[in-house]
């Protein structure tokens, strides 16, 4: 079955900038989306479509795409942004969504 | 408001059924694919099953394909997931999920999620 594959946890310390990557066989045929989720709430969109950001969500996110691999960013991290960051795709043939493992972000 | 209720969760015994359902409102519901996504206790993210707006086409992970059903009901704004021949490892967190894109056929993206209903599978 197709896996998306996240490192399981980023450290950074507040203002600087934090990359999560997120690979996967199918990413160069299909978009990418990345939530962030905290303790006992529901996930929230910040990236759609590889590099979109739903109106609300701050400019300091973004997304990017190479090959195999996607990108989230978020530039001058704050101690807000510490959270679960999950990436979601489907597989070639659009039938089967997927969700990355999971990434633990931590603001030292 | 955009918002989604889920209800139905609860405890089950294993081999037995549930059926949670999702109340949408403050949207054009038929014109959205939605999905269930689900969280085990202290676990990831894991896609269920999906459908489209019309709801003449659905779709399932591996792991529920033939024991859960997806449906929806337009008239009343209602998502449903009927789960039979339940196991311990269906024991979760079910959110549902509806699509960014409207007119969607397939699931894609989901930009709005109910706060979820525990299911727990135990005897």
């Amino acid at each position: 079955s197709y896996e998306l594959t996240q490192p399981p946890s980023v450290s950074v310390s507040p203002g600087q900038t934090a990359r999560i990557s997120c690979s996967g066989d199918a990413l160069p045929k299909q978009y990418s989306n990345w939530y962030h989720q905290r303790p006992g709430q529901a996930p929230v969109l910040v990236i759609y479509k590889d590099n979109e950001r739903p109106s609300g969500i701050p400019e300091r996110f973004s997304g990017s795409s190479s090959g195999t691999t996607v990108t989230l960013t978020i530039s001058g991290v704050q101690a807000e942004d510490e959270s679960d960051y999950y990436c979601q795709s489907s597989d070639s043939s659009g039938s089967y969504v997927v969700f990355g493992g999971g990434t633990r972000l931590t603001v030292l | 408001e955009v918002q989604l209720l889920e209800s139905g969760g609860g405890l089950v015994q294993p081999g037995g059924s549930l059926r949670l359902s999702c109340a949408a409102s403050g949207f054009t519901f038929s014109s959205y694919a939605m999905s269930w996504v689900r969280q085990a206790p202290g676990k990831g993210l894991e896609w269920v099953s999906g459908i489209s707006g019309s709801g003449g086409s659905t779709y399932y992970a591996d792991s529920v394909k033939g024991r859960f059903t997806i449906s929806r009901d337009n008239s009343k704004n209602t998502l449903y997931l009927q789960m039979n021949s339940l196991r311990a490892e269906d024991t979760a967190v079910y959110y549902c999920a509806k699509d960014h894109y409207a007119s969607s056929g397939s699931p894609e993206a989901f930009d709005i999620w109910g706060q979820g209903t525990m299911v727990t599978v135990s005897s």
